[in-house]
């Protein structure tokens, strides 16, 4: 069974310029999660869709910061327009027993 | 007070050692506990959880918490190079909490 997967693997991108981030879940895992770790920080919690619905996007940092999850598949997380705070480190994870995450490898943002 | 503490290490010991590594947290309505270890450059990876109070074993690793004073460990035994890596500890709700992690190095 594939596991979790996140494209691309790493990102160098302008400050103004925007990314998106990609998620794709194990297959038919309903809830999909986004985290991010910054430089020196914990892993934080950014937002939870439960297939196409977003169930909670407390951890969402701003407005510049969108999550989509089209047809309850795989998820994207753009950010626009992106500042040098938003490097770090964009987890996925995705579960069908809520509490059983598991996470992809990771996207590597770098906003020079 | 942060939710979830760990000593960030890193913690270096010999190959063979048991190793204990800890976490304190501040919530009581906490009632379960995974155990995440990740490898440099890779992402969380799910080793086992466990329900406040109590003890569970899964091959060289044992998760134990206690609920009285907020405090949870994972033991290690034998420990391999292998397992060097970061550990965390965040409490099991519908979002994942975590904490610094504790840096383990197995050294041969």
């Amino acid at each position: 069974e594939a596991g979790v997967t996140q494209f691309p693997s790493h990102s160098v991108i302008e400050k103004g310029q925007t990314v998106t981030l990609r998620c794709d879940p194990i297959s038919g895992h309903d809830n999909l999660y986004w985290y991010r770790r910054v430089m020196g920080k914990e892993i934080k919690f950014l937002l939870h869709f439960v297939k196409e619905s977003k169930q909670d996007e407390s951890g969402m940092p701003n407005n510049r910061f969108l999550a989509e999850r089209t047809g309850g598949t795989y998820s994207t997380l753009k950010v626009q327009p992106a500042e040098l705070e938003d490097s770090g480190v964009y987890f996925c994870a995705s579960s069908q027993v809520i509490y059983e995450q598991y996470f992809g490898p990771g996207t590597r943002l770098t906003v020079t | 007070q942060k939710e979830v503490e760990q000593d960030p290490g890193p913690l270096s010991v010999p190959e063979g050692a048991i190793v204990s590594l800890n976490c304190t947290y501040s919530n009581s309505a906490f009632q379960y506990f995974m155990w995440y270890r990740q490898y440099s450059r890779k992402g969380p990876e799910l080793l086992m959880y466990t329900y406040s109070s109590g003890n569970k074993e899964d091959g060289r690793f044992t998760a134990q918490v206690d609920k009285s004073s907020k405090y949870i460990s994972l033991f290690i035994r034998d420990s391999q190079p292998s397992d060097s890596a970061t550990y965390l500890c965040p409490p099991r709700t519908d979002k994942l909490i975590f904490g610094t992690g504790t840096r383990l190095q197995v050294f041969p």
